[in-house]
């Protein structure tokens, strides 16, 4: 059974440039969390999708974007990229929607900004 | 404001000795409490978690936490440490029909042969 999987591993884009994540979920699971990790801190959470919606929001500006598929997988499109999102992107995936949820986090993708 | 405190940024143990990882939280009600494990370059590992019941909470590898709400902690504890447990350990809690889950800066674990 493959977990949470994301591509690409690894991402160089420049300043100003759009960047589009992608992330499988668990077999099973319907909900997809998307998390920021900075060097040195925690994951913040950016955003959850659930049946294709948006269903929770953090405080991440409107460049952060996403969708969900009919399969649930999911993509993270982060736009006039900034040298302070440089950042490790993981993807967690779940199957309740509700909060308390288990979730289960994939590798990351680590994006550099230059 | 809601918030997790990791109050170490960094512990050094020896192998064989046993750990303890604090870990406290400011909510206005009882959440849902998680401690997570990260290696280098890899994702997040759930340890354990707490949702209600049993204070005590057992976990993989040998890993438990204890729920303490007059204390809002939730500190997670082994009694031997083994080298491959050097890794960041995160706490994170999650409000009940809420979907932000907060994390705390994680603390660094190094274990000495």
């Amino acid at each position: 059974d493959a977990g949470v999987t994301q591509s690409p591993t690894h991402l160089i884009k420049t300043r100003g440039q759009q960047v589009t994540l992608r992330c499988s979920p668990k077999s099973g699971h319907d909900t997809v969390s998307w998390y920021q990790q900075a060097l040195g801190q925690g994951p913040q959470f950016i955003f959850q999708y659930y049946e294709e919606e948006e269903r929770q929001r953090g405080n991440f500006p409107d460049r952060f974007s996403g969708h969900q598929f009919p399969n649930y997988s999911s993509e993270l499109n982060v736009n006039a990229l900034l040298l302070g999102d440089s950042a490790l992107y993981l993807c967690a995936s779940s199957f309740f929607p509700q909060g308390g949820g288990e979730q289960y986090f994939g590798p990351g993708t680590r994006l550099t900004v230059t | 404001a809601q918030s997790v405190t990791q109050p170490d940024i960094h512990i050094t143990v020896s192998e064989g000795a046993s750990l303890e990882l604090r870990c406290n939280y400011s909510y206005g009600a009882t959440p849902y409490l998680f401690w997570y494990v990260q290696s280098p370059g890899q994702g997040l590992q759930l340890l354990l978690k707490y949702f209600s019941g049993d204070t005590l909470v057992q976990g993989i590898k040998g890993f438990e936490a204890e729920f303490k709400r007059s204390q809002s902690s939730f500190n997670l504890r082994k009694p031997s440490v083994h080298w491959s447990d050097a890794a960041e350990y995160f706490c994170a809690v999650v409000r009940y029909n809420n979907n932000d889950m907060r994390f705390g800066a994680g603390t660094r674990l190094t274990v000495k042969p």
